[in-house]
């Protein structure tokens, strides 16, 4: 089955400890990117990833890194998380990057940072 | 960017046409009408997508106006299990970013 899977779907952390949430798709897609949805805010880009080795910002990169070191991976790393990153966090995964492809997304994480 | 206007929310009867209007005025000849929804806080759902003609798949169908200011969604008929927040995107010149908006919170009645 196509999929983008998100791990953690749910994590609890406290300020400044490390955390990595992993996405993985199973769709040969070039094109993966996190976004962050809060609430009154709806969904903004953090990240994207044209393909291996090719990243770049989106619309709020601050406080987050990412690597794509192999096609099916993109994890969201937050090397010092603060409690304005407490979000509803999404993968999504595109087989290019243009226009007339369709974008697919993973569950979710819901990240709390306390 | 584009950008897409859609009522805040509606109200459908179970087994109805639902019809979701989206306005996109400033829409580019070749940027692309995208539909997605969001059943509570669970990934956003790929519906359908259209440049120019009317689209038709097995969830839904989407008529774009001849001018491509203003589309519609429609469900043919809605069931429960269709409630959601229903978003109209117009991705941008570069394709790298779905600009996601409020959308529309469809509550599909018994």
């Amino acid at each position: 089955e196509a999929q983008v899977t998100q791990n953690p779907r749910y994590l609890i952390t406290v300020t400044g400890k490390k955390l990595t949430v992993t996405c993985s798709q199973n769709m040969n897609h070039e094109y993966m990117s996190w976004y962050r949805q809060d609430p009154g805010l709806g969904l903004r880009q953090i990240y994207y990833s044209m393909n291996v080795e090719v990243t770049d910002k989106g619309d709020v990169p601050e406080g987050y890194k990412v690597s794509r070191k192999e096609k099916r991976n993109f994890p969201l790393i937050l090397e010092s998380p603060s409690p304005n990153q407490t979000s509803l966090y999404f993968c999504a995964s595109s087989l290019s990057p243009g226009l007339d492809t369709e974008a697919f997304f993973g569950q979710g994480t819901r990240l709390t940072v306390v | 960017d584009a950008k897409t206007t859609q009522p805040p929310s509606m109200d459908c009867a179970e087994g109805r046409a639902a019809n979701l209007p989206c306005n996109h005025s400033t829409i580019s000849g070749n940027e692309y009408v995208y539909w997605y929804r969001q059943i509570h806080s669970q990934g956003p759902q790929y519906i359908i997508h259209g440049l120019k003609n009317n689209e038709t798949n097995e969830m839904a169908s989407l008529i774009i106006t001849e001018d491509r200011k203003s589309s519609t969604l429609i469900l043919p008929h809605a069931t429960l299990r269709d409630t959601a927040v229903y978003y109209c995107i117009v991705r941008d010149n570069y394709g790298q970013n779905f600009v996601f908006g409020p959308g529309t919170r469809l509550s599909v009645l018994p």
